[in-house]
């Protein structure tokens, strides 16, 4: 079955501090993964996507297929970071693909 | 300069009183989505439409149906609301499997 599991349900750090919020999948096939993000009062928006192995907003995110995780790693966490965060997986072969989303983190940063 | 909108922000509606959700897109994506996230969930896929396709998911209520009457619009009816029916109802859009969904900001829907 296709599932996507973040395990922390409330990470907390403070200001400065590495964070890493923690995603694993089960998927049979090729995954697409996906970060996504939402700050208070905001829609839920794109983060980054692992086929892009891009950096946004100084968060990475490895995937590692051999773990089936794709964590979501920033160096120094800001207090700006604080946001609900849900990892994704897309689901189909083709052009569309239907998201599958994990249960989200709450990351929490102190000044 | 919101691409996908979606209206009401916030509906109130009567147990057992028939409801419609609308969302549209200026994006002329093909696919658009209808996913139900409750309290502390994860959104829950309900149904896509690619083009005039529509896609139910297996576990998606009889009671939830939806319409694209056209590339911009999709609406999200819901035919006798329960309370359990409660939820933020998500509408996004999508180009590509590749390239992740544009999501609108969420109706929130409450049953009395």
């Amino acid at each position: 079955a296709q599932r996507v599991t973040q395990p922390e349900k409330l990470l907390s750090v403070f200001k400065g501090a590495p964070v890493e919020l923690k995603c694993n999948y089960s998927y049979s096939g090729s995954p697409e993964l996906f970060w996504y993000v939402q700050y208070s009062r905001q829609r839920l928006q794109l983060l980054l996507r692992h086929i892009s192995r891009e950096s946004i907003k100084g968060f990475t995110a490895d995937l590692n297929k051999g773990e089936t995780s794709f964590h979501l790693k920033k160096p120094f966490a800001q207090e700006e970071d604080s946001a609900m965060y849900y990892c994704a997986l897309s689901s189909y072969g083709g052009s569309q693909g239907n998201l599958i989303f994990g249960k989200g983190t709450k990351l929490s940063v102190k000044p | 300069d919101a691409m996908v909108i979606q209206n009401p922000r916030y509906q109130v509606t009567q147990f057992g009183k028939p409801v419609t959700l609308s969302c549209s897109q200026t994006l002329n994506h093909n696919v658009m989505y209808w996913y139900q996230q409750k309290s502390s969930q994860a959104p829950k896929l309900l149904f896509h439409y690619y083009d005039k396709d529509f896609n139910n998911e297996a576990d998606t209520p009889d009671n939830f149906q939806s319409r694209r009457p056209n590339t911009s619009f999709c609406f999200l009816d819901i035919r006798s609301p329960g309370l359990g029916d409660a939820a933020m109802y998500l509408c996004a859009t999508s180009y590509s499997r590749s390239t992740g969904y544009t999501f609108g900001s969420g109706t929130r829907l409450t049953v009395v």
